[in-house]
């Protein structure tokens, strides 16, 4: 079964708006992470934010953000004031803490076009 | 940024040849991974390591070795490149959770172009 699902192969924002990514997981795990990185076309993998599942809170970097919901087991994240650089393929990613062996499995990625 | 280095970068090679790609890290990180990327696949892992000598496989491991005799190499071995192996490699490290401070966050390395005619 697919661990982590993101369900926009693509999406097309003007620049200046605010971009929700989406991302459902499925583990029966108590404790896991979750991840978002960004992939510019040049190719870098570029951590973005992380979320561990006891954080109360949602995590924010910066224009960054993380809209967990635990119980429909999603992790969408937010980008607001999209900027032409925010052009690049971006993927969720989760650790489960169950195994002890911290490996990170990934989803398909969602290509971002920011629109000048 | 975090120490990785891949080598080769790039390489092309015929099917049935072996292939080894190298990581190399100088964060003395204990945990390293290899993934292979492919559009409309994501990422996807192929072997891990939590430590010298211990490696465990991955979602697609059929095809590949891998071994760790130093903290600091990761190597993946292609035994007989087929042309289903074509694809970008990257190597990627992190720091076990249970440390303090960690979240487990991958640090990676540049990728590696592999294309096998």
């Amino acid at each position: 079964a697919q661990k982590i699902t993101q369900t926009q192969p693509g999406m097309f924002v003007q620049e200046k708006e605010a971009v929700t990514l989406d991302c459902t997981y499925d583990t029966s795990d108590p404790s896991y992470g979750l991840f978002w990185y960004k992939q510019p076309s040049s190719g870098e993998m570029i951590f973005l934010i992380y979320q561990g599942s006891y954080d109360q809170q949602n995590a924010t970097e910066g224009r960054y953000s993380l809209n967990f919901q635990k119980a429909r087991k999603s992790a969408n994240l937010v980008i607001s004031a999209s900027q032409l650089g925010d052009s690049a393929m971006y993927f969720c990613a989760m650790r489960e803490d169950m195994n002890r062996d911290d490996k990170i499995i990934f989803g398909k990625g969602t290509r971002l076009h920011i629109l000048p | 940024d975090a120490g990785i280095t891949q080598s080769p970068r790039h390489k092309v090679t015929e099917t049935g040849t072996p292939v080894t790609l190298r990581c190399h890290q100088t964060e003395n990180h204990r945990y390293m991974y290899w993934y292979r990327q492919d559009p409309g696949h994501g990422l996807r892992l192929i072997h891990y390591s939590y430590g010298v000598k211990d490696t465990d496989k991955g979602e697609v491991s059929d095809g590949y070795s891998v071994s760790r005799s130093k903290t600091e190499d990761f190597l993946l071995t292609l035994e007989s490149a087929t042309s289903s192996q074509t694809s970008v490699y990257f190597c990627a490290i992190s720091e076990p959770v249970l440390e303090q401070g960690s979240t487990g966050e991958l640090f990676f390395g540049e990728g590696s172009r592999l294309t096998v005619l």
